[in-house]
């Protein structure tokens, strides 16, 4: 069964325009989920976990447990976003189900 | 510097010639696991590893082995690759106190003619 579900492939902004990368999950317990990114010939790194309510390089997300989902937001996208970003869910603090990632083009 | 490391990056092999693709990392991690990396799916949990000698299946375990028996290294064995398991195949590792943020490797860059 598919935990996370990442519905757009792709996604292209202009700079300075706000941005929201979708994230829907399937879980029945207490979820624990993350946005991991990766730029271009860099390694995947974590961007964010819901559960330490940070904003890291001006993104945020919200777990919205009713809606089953967690996007992330920035107000203001910039060129150097441009990457892969992949919801990930946690299940029983075991495995680890990603999303198919949405590609992020911010345009100058 | 802490990281992940897997070896070899790149390799072109043959339909039922047995592999290994190695993983190691220096940060004393308990939690280890393999994924495979398609477009179009993202990436698929193989297996993964609590600690030393425990492992288990993730979603897509079918033509794969693994094993842990230091803490560091967690190698992913093919015995017999088939065209299918041509993919992108990632190494992480995390600890599995505070935040479970995963570390990842390069990637290996597998191909099976």
């Amino acid at each position: 069964a598919q935990r996370v579900t990442q519905p757009e492939k792709l996604l292209s902004v202009f700079k300075g325009a706000p941005v929201e990368l979708k994230c829907n999950y399937s879980y029945s317990g207490s979820p624990e989920l993350f946005w991991y990114v990766q730029y271009s010939r860099q390694r995947l790194q974590l961007l964010l976990r819901h559960i330490s309510r940070e904003s890291i390089k001006g993104f945020t997300a919200d777990l919205n447990k009713g809606e089953t989902s967690f996007h992330l937001k920035k107000p203001f996208a910039q060129e150097e976003d441009s990457a892969m970003y992949y919801c990930a869910l946690l299940y029983n603090f075991n495995k680890f189900y990603f999303g198919s990632g949405t590609k992020l083009n911010v345009k100058p | 510097e802490a990281q992940v490391t897997q070896n070899p990056r790149y390799l072109i092999t043959v339909t039922g010639k047995k592999l290994t693709v190695t993983c190691s990392q220096n940060m004393n991690h308990e939690y280890m696991s393999w994924y495979r990396q398609d477009p179009g799916l993202g990436l698929r949990q193989i297996y993964y590893s609590m600690n030393v000698e425990v492992t288990d299946k993730g979603d897509v375990p079918e033509g794969y082995k693994v094993s842990r028996k230091e803490k560091r290294n967690f190698p992913l064995i093919l015995e017999s690759p088939s065209p299918n398991q041509t993919s992108l195949y990632f190494c992480a590792s995390s600890s599995r106190t505070g935040n479970y943020e995963q570390y990842f490797g390069p990637g290996t860059r597998l191909t099976v003619t």
